[in-house]
This record gives structure tokens, C-alpha cells and sequence, in this order.
């Protein structure tokens, strides 16, 4: 089945730089690519996806990029604030994605420092 | 809009006890999920259904036992606490089909003393 591996287990960046966090998954037949935000304390909730017949897509300072060749997708975070400081979790669809069942990686503590 | 609600938010147990957690959707989706989130493991699938009356295992199911007798709810029971077991619990819920995204309950946090 569908293995995500989340490359980064931490991640520190100082306020107003770019974060970068790359994940890769197993499954060829994989079509979409969402992620997802935990901040402390709180449950997950969906940040941006990508699907498969894309490349790149952005909502404003989120940037997803995917590599279908090289079966990694990434997520950049722009200009990054304190508020950006979370746990991130990348995830893939199931083969048979009609079922839309989702592979999660194990997650990146991203922390902006002031 | 819609919101998904899981109850209880703390649940201490003994060894060996059954416990049960109940999950409550009211968007109307047709597929709901189980997963248990463990410090530095992310997020591991124990059931899901994708409509009423539908389970499916996923990857975590020994030790548990799912229940969707509504669209709306989605009830996980522990058949066996393990002493010294501590997890988040997390039920999330989606349209379903290629490209739903998930929408995540806040969690009940299990102890077991």
C-alpha cells in the first residue's frame, strides 16, 4: 500500500524567511496531494491540496510543488510569521482513489522563531 | 456551517476495560475515519465507512471495533485497554471519492492507568 515518508521531523526558521517541508510517497497511481496544519493543543485542519495534473499551486503564501517523476511533493511556506508555528502533515490518496482514502507522513514541527 | 464533535474530549480507563468514543458529524458526508495519532507516528488509520452500516479496517484494527449505525455518527470502541497506553483519537469525516479533504474532530485523549 501507499507508504508517505515527511523528511523533516523539526523545522526552525526565523521569522519572515521561507519554509520548506518535503515529503514522498510510494503509490504511482496517487492523485492528490493535501496538507494539513495542527497547532497546539488543537486538531488538524486542511491548509492547500494539490492534484496530480498540476505542477505547482499557490494560495497566497502557501506554495505546493509536485514531482510526479520523483514521487515528492513539498510544501514552502513564505515569509513566514510566529503564527505559522505548527505541526504539518502531508498526506496522499489510496490507490483506487474513488475511496479517497488518505496516507498521512509522520509530521514536521515547524517553529518560526521571533 | 457544518462541525464535527467527539466525545468525550479525556478518557482515563483501566487495563483491560472496554471503552467506547463517539463521533458526530452534521455536514452530511457520506465517509468517516478513525485515526489514532501517536507523539512522532503522525496519523494511522483504525476504521473508516463510507456510508451507514459500511466498516472498513484499516491499518491499526487489532484491538478495536467500529460501529456506523447513522450517517451522522461514527462510535470506535477500545475492546481491551493496554495498561500505560496514552493516544489521541481522531475521527474526521469527508465527502469521499478522488479528491475530498478531511474534516478533523478535535480528539479525545485516552489514558490508561
Amino acid at each position: 500500500g501507499e507508504k508517505v515518508e515527511q523528511h523533516e521531523s523539526t523545522l526552525s526558521v526565523r521569522e519572515g524567511d521561507s519554509a520548506v517541508i518535503n515529503c514522498t510517497y510510494t503509490d504511482t497511481a496517487s492523485s492528490y496531494f493535501p496538507w494539513y496544519k495542527q497547532e497546539a493543543g488543537k486538531s488538524l485542519h486542511f491548509v492547500i491540496d494539490i492534484r496530480s495534473n498540476v505542477d505547482r499551486k499557490q494560495s497566497q503564501r502557501l506554495i505546493v510543488l509536485l514531482d510526479k517523476k520523483a514521487k515528492r511533493f513539498s510544501l514552502h511556506i513564505t515569509a513566514t510569521q510566529p503564527e505559522d508555528s505548527a505541526i504539518y502533515f502531508c498526506a496522499a490518496s489510496d490507490r483506487g482513489s474513488a475511496l479517497g482514502r488518505l496516507h498521512f507522513g509522520a509530521g514536521t514541527q515547524l517553529i518560526v522563531i521571533p | 456551517g457544518g462541525i464535527i464533535t467527539q466525545t468525550p474530549k479525556f478518557l482515563i480507563g483501566q487495563e483491560g476495560q472496554k471503552l467506547t468514543l463517539k463521533c458526530q458529524q452534521n455536514f452530511n458526508h457520506d465517509t468517516m475515519y478513525w485515526y489514532r495519532q501517536d507523539s512522532g507516528k503522525g496519523l494511522r488509520l483504525i476504521y473508516y465507512s463510507i456510508t451507514e452500516n459500511d466498516l472498513q479496517k484499516g491499518d491499526l484494527s487489532e484491538g478495536y471495533d467500529a460501529s456506523r449505525e447513522k450517517k451522522s455518527s461514527f462510535s470506535l470502541t477500545v475492546t481491551s485497554a493496554q495498561k500505560n497506553e496514552m493516544a489521541v483519537f481522531l475521527c474526521a469525516s469527508s465527502i469521499g471519492g478522488a479528491y475530498s479533504d478531511y474534516t478533523f474532530g478535535s480528539g479525545t485523549r485516552l489514558l490508561v492507568i
